[in-house]
């Protein structure tokens, strides 16, 4: 069964401080790894893809398959990252993917 | 248009009363999925179209559930008989191209069912 843990609900960090927000998955195969944010009063939008090794908005996240981990981490937090953040694993549906959403941590970055 | 556009934005619903989601994707788009969010949950998926055709509605949860494009365009969810277990918010989403996963999400639907 395809699943994705994000075991922190909420984080609070400070301004300056480095981030991390974690997320497990467990799938069958080849995963397709994203994370998706949500800023206040906005829609879900993509961050990152796995698959594109980028950094936007100066997060990161890499696939760690021995670890079945997929860790969003940016060195120095904003207080504009504040935002509820989803990892989501695809899972092929008939030639589109389907996304798996964990429960979502609400990060928080105090001034 | 400029995004994905869904309506009604809020939705009270008297339990047993039938509603109906509206989604008007992304011209042109021809991957279309819908979402359902619980209270402090993430998202589930419900359905997905590409252009008129329903190819998975695995995720729909009874049969009181129901989604149709019929002209590969704009997209309804529909729930009859509403519990206040279906209290969420349904979100759409849709992508340009089949098997393309960066798609776009509209604000969503905010159901309430009293």
């Amino acid at each position: 069964a395809q699943r994705v843990t994000q075991p922190e609900k909420l984080l609070s960090v400070f301004k300056g401080a480095p981030v991390e927000l974690k997320c497990n998955y467990s799938y069958s195969g080849s995963p397709e790894l994203f994370w998706y944010v949500q800023y206040s009063r906005q829609r879900l939008q993509l961050l990152l893809r796995h698959i594109s090794r980028e950094s936007i908005k100066g997060f990161t996240a890499d696939l760690n398959k021995g670890e079945t981990s997929f860790h969003l981490k940016k060195p120095f937090a904003q207080e504009e990252d504040s935002a509820m953040y989803y990892c989501a694993l695809s899972g092929a549906v008939q030639g589109a993917q389907k996304l798996v959403f964990g429960q979502g941590t609400r990060l928080t970055i105090n001034p | 248009g400029a995004g994905v556009s869904q309506s009604p934005r809020y939705k009270v619903a008297k339990r047993g009363q039938d509603v109906a989601l509206r989604c008007d994707p992304i011209s042109g788009h021809v991957s279309l999925f819908w979402y359902q969010q619980a209270l402090g949950q993430g998202p589930e998926f419900l359905t997905y179209f590409q252009n008129e055709a329903q190819l998975d509605k695995s995720g729909l949860p009874s049969d009181r559930f129901f989604a149709e494009r019929p002209e590969g365009s704009v997209s309804t969810l529909k729930i009859q008989r509403t519990q206040q277990e279906d209290s969420a918010v349904y979100l759409c989403a849709s992508s340009h191209r089949t098997g393309y996963y960066g798609y776009t999400f509209g604000s969503g639907t905010r159901l309430t069912v009293v």
